[in-house]
């Protein structure tokens, strides 16, 4: 089945850097796009940014744009989220969620499945 | 900035139906999908495209979408089904976008 398993997540201090990772199986990562998605805590879901399948091209929330930097690498089916300059708002749980469709400009597909998440803590 | 307009919350009564609403300018015009969380889980697909249902959801959940609301209404309400809803749009200006979200309390 569909599986998708983020890690990478910790406590950090503000300023600093944190790269997450979301493992694939059961799909052909490679043929999806991506997305990164985060939720404070209390708070609602926030998408942060979106890779199409072939890593042409990216998009990025204007709160993570020029700090934050998706890439995937379809040779290990997997995904990545690069954080630098972190601050105290961005504390949240972060997750990774395949885009429905396979292939090119489908972007107006929903987001299934979703993986287990991973929690960012910026605190000094 | 494209936005999406959710109720913070809404109370059914055990076997009653739920309506969550989600407003936003001209939603008719665009596909909306819903996601139901429920504490310490991921967000889970319910609804897709206005009005389909994935494999495995129930029949009491159904959605529609026109003009400036699309409206997840959920029947013979449970307890199983408290949870946080959230409906989602993508817009060509904003990309995606999530409303903020619904807890829904069965009574």
């Amino acid at each position: 089945q569909v599986q998708l398993v983020e890690s990478g997540g910790g406590v950090v201090q503000p300023g600093g850097s944190l790269r997450l990772s979301c493992a694939a199986s059961g799909f052909t990562f490679s043929s999806y796009g991506m997305h990164w998605v985060r939720q404070a805590p209390g708070k609602g879901l926030e998408w942060v940014a979106f890779i199409r399948y072939d890593g042409s091209n990216k998009y990025y929330a204007d709160s993570v744009k020029g700090r934050f930097t998706i890439s995937r690498d379809n040779s290990k089916n997997t995904l990545y989220l690069q954080m630098n300059s972190l601050r105290a708002e961005d504390t949240a749980v972060y997750y990774c969620a395949k885009l429905s469709c396979s292939g090119g400009s489908c972007y107006d597909n929903w987001f299934d499945p979703w993986g287990q998440g991973t929690l960012v803590t910026v605190s000094s | 900035s494209y936005e999406l307009t959710q109720p913070l919350s809404v109370s059914v009564a055990l076997g009653q139906t739920a309506r969550i609403t989600c407003g936003g300018n001209n939603i008719g015009s665009k596909n909306v999908h819903w996601y139901q969380q429920k504490p310490g889980q991921a967000p889970v697909l319910v609804i897709y495209r206005d009005s389909n249902r994935p494999s495995g959801i129930p029949e009491r959940f159904s959605g529609s979408n026109s003009g400036n609301t699309a409206t997840l209404t959920i029947s013979r309400a449970q307890a199983g089904d408290e949870a946080d809803y959230y409906c989602q749009v993508w817009d060509s200006s904003t990309n995606w976008v999530f409303g903020g979200g619904t807890k829904l309390t069965v009574l």
